[in-house]
């Protein structure tokens, strides 16, 4: 238990859904990320938010569209994703200077 | 570019020491060396970091060579639960903002009974 919560733990979804994932963190940091982990691959950061504000966009498709209401959550809104797509989305957060990122157990995604 | 290179895979007995090994012959000055693992469908999980001195934890050591191109991250006593990727990480810390991690493809240990 890291302190970094995601639901759903899994998703199916059509291409033509639009779904959300959630993430939310217990432990009072101000920066949260979102990675993605397809097979056989790397993690890749996808977005950083510090403090509520994006402050990195790794060339992301517009199709995921990320939202950070407050320090403690943050989401990813999916509409109209690809087969690609499928993967395991992981959420982490870290301090604000100090930056060692803590991860949620993740979402996997599968797109039908 | 995740900047560290490592086996692709080992096999460790369980209750024996594992030792993973790490290179990063480019890492700069002000660069640490991070380690993660990750249990199969499960996220990342942080283990361990340091700049130069070794450093222990209750999860694992990790020695850093003195001229810091090479590190080892030890654990002691293995057991079946710690067959998990693992992954060594070079990154700078410090007041400019977070730097994000780069996830190479690791180590995928086996602890075998």
């Amino acid at each position: 238990e890291t302190g970094v919560t995601q639901t759903p733990r899994h998703l199916v979804m059509g291409m033509t859904n639009k779904k959300s994932l959630k993430c939310e963190q217990h432990l009072g940091h101000n920066a949260m990320y979102w990675y993605k982990q397809s097979a056989k691959k790397p993690l890749e950061l996808m977005f950083v938010y510090n403090f509520k504000e994006q402050t990195e966009n790794n060339s992301v498709p517009s199709r995921f569209s990320p939202e950070c209401p407050n320090s403690s959550h943050l989401f990813l809104h999916l509409h109209t994703l690809q087969p690609e797509d499928s993967a395991l989305y992981l959420c982490a957060s870290s301090p604000d200077r100090v930056e060692t990122q803590y991860f949620g157990p993740g979402t996997r995604l599968l797109v039908l | 570019d995740a900047k560290t290179t490592q086996p692709t895979s080992m096999d460790c007995a369980e209750g024996r020491a594992a030792n993973l090994p790490c290179n990063h012959s480019t890492i700069s000055g002000n660069e640490y060396v991070y380690w993660y693992r990750q249990i199969h469908s499960q996220g990342p999980q942080y283990i361990i970091h340091g700049l130069k001195n070794n450093e222990t934890n209750e999860m694992a050591s990790l020695i850093i060579t003195e001229d810091r191109k090479s590190s080892t991250l030890i654990l002691p006593h293995a057991t079946l639960r710690d067959t998990a990727v693992y992954y060594c990480i070079v990154r700078v810390l410090g007041n400019s903002g977070n730097t994000p991690l780069v996830f190479g493809k690791g180590t995928r240990l086996s602890v075998i009974a």
